[in-house]
């Protein structure tokens, strides 16, 4: 069965330090993958996604995830990360093709101390 | 466009009582799902509509049923209410096509005592 792993439960930062959140994923057929954040008390939001091309891809509020084919890796970076920033991260894979069905990572909760 | 839209936003239960969560999306969207967040668990789909008229079990379906009432809304029905029911509920809709994700709604806070 496909699963989505991501290996820290909680990650505790000062303002200014980066980011970097594994997330690795184990279906090989053809792979959709994102990442959501869900801020306290609200609902999931896309933070970026890859489908084809480069393997680097750029979303919103500074964040980036690589692509990795060789590593099953598809994990989420920021240079430097704010107190806003405090929020659960989620990976999914999409492995329903055309259905779209996520299967999502346990999350990783972060938490930027000011 | 509100997006996708749930009702009601917390509802405590008893066991043994029946409940029906609503979920409707105003974004022309094909397909609906219904997912259960529980702590430590991430996100795990009961049921799926990948079009009106469909259902299909996810990953936890039991104690579950889904209608797909038309294109625009997608209900969750407990029938038995049981502890372990106990979570939050998120609606979320697509288009359908390929490269499009999933679009969420605020969810429903579910208490079952």
């Amino acid at each position: 069965a496909q699963s989505v792993s991501q290996h820290n439960h909680h990650v505790i930062l000062s303002e200014a330090a980066s980011l970097e959140l594994g997330c690795n994923y184990s279906y090989g057929g053809t792979v959709n993958l994102f990442w959501y954040v869900q801020y306290p008390g609200q609902h999931l939001q896309l933070l970026l996604k890859y489908f084809s091309g480069d393997p680097l891809v750029k979303g919103i509020k500074g964040f980036e995830a690589e692509f990795i084919k060789s590593k099953f890796s598809f994990n989420l970076r920021k240079p430097s990360v704010q107190w806003s920033d405090t929020a659960e991260y989620f990976c999914a894979e999409n492995y329903g093709g055309s259905q779209g069905n996520l299967i999502f990572g346990k999350g990783t909760k972060l938490s930027v101390k000011p | 466009n509100a997006g996708v839209t749930q009702t009601p936003k917390f509802q405590v239960l008893k066991t043994g009582q029946s409940m029906t969560l609503q979920c409707a999306q105003d974004m022309n969207h094909n397909s609906m799902y219904w997912y259960r967040q529980d702590p430590g668990m991430g996100l795990r789909l009961i049921y799926y509509s990948a079009s009106e008229g469909t259902t299909d079990k996810g990953e936890v379906p039991n104690g579950y049923n889904v209608s797909r009432l038309n294109k625009r809304e997608f209900s969750l029905r407990l029938e038995s209410a049981a502890p372990s029911q106990t979570s939050v509920y998120f609606c979320a809709s697509r288009t359908g096509r390929w490269e499009e994700t999933q679009y969420f709604g605020p969810g429903t806070r579910l208490l079952v005592l």
